[in-house]
């Protein structure tokens, strides 16, 4: 099992463009967040799918829009980048039957907005 | 203020020194109480969990809950050179949903 698998692991954007993280999981999961990490900051919630077809907001949403394309997937895209969304990108999945705290991480995506 | 309280550190210690680490907390409704460790450059990976109060132990590992102090503890035993790296407190309420609220994160060095 390759666990949670998160792609690109580095981006370099200029302000005002696009991209898409791409985040899959093999583990069978009915939940995938979106977390970003930053200095001093801790990690903060993006957006969260509870199961596939449901999608919310967490704490920071601002800025992002997610899709669950399917169990297994689940992408964040910034539509305009701004420097603020310079960060590391995290994408974690869960399963009921082993709680909601129990999170798996993927690899992280470290995107820098220039 | 943030829900969850950790100190940042960095927290350097002599190998087989016995760690403490804290985080403390102002929701009164959080019950699940983890601790992530994180390497650097890698994703965080869950240590250890617990339900509401008391001790919990897993090798080195014992993680502490005092739901009357809002405050947790992790303890690692004979401390190694690889357990440096970050360590992050995280906690829920039951019937929050899917969040969990993470404390910043202790960098723990372990020198030899």
């Amino acid at each position: 099992n390759a666990g949670v698998t998160q792609t690109p692991k580095f981006q370099v954007l200029k302000t005002g463009q696009s991209m898409t993280l791409q985040c899959a999981q093999d583990m069978n999961h009915n939940s995938m967040y979106w977390y970003r990490q930053d200095p001093g900051m801790g990690l903060r919630l993006i957006y969260y799918s509870a199961s596939e077809g449901t999608t919310d907001k967490g704490e920071v949403p601002n800025g992002y829009n997610v899709s669950r394309l399917n169990k297994r997937e689940f992408s964040l895209r910034l539509e305009s980048a701004a420097p603020s969304q310079t960060s590391v990108y995290f994408c974690a999945s869960s399963s009921p039957d082993r709680g909601v705290y129990e999170q798996y991480f993927g690899p992280g995506t470290r995107l820098t907005v220039t | 203020q943030k829900e969850v309280e950790q100190d940042p550190g960095p927290l350097s210690v002599p190998e087989g020194a016995i760690v403490s680490l804290n985080c403390t907390y102002s929701n009164s409704a959080f019950q699940y109480f983890m601790w992530y460790r994180q390497y650097s450059r890698k994703g965080p990976e869950l240590l250890m969990y617990t339900y509401s109060s008391g001790n919990k132990e897993d090798g080195r590992f014992t993680a502490q809950v005092d739901k009357s102090s809002k405050y947790i503890s992790l303890f690692i035993r004979d401390s190694q050179p690889s357990d440096s790296a970050t360590y992050l407190c995280a906690m829920s309420a039951l019937g929050s949903g899917y969040a969990l609220n993470f404390g910043k994160g202790t960098s723990l060095l372990v020198t030899p």
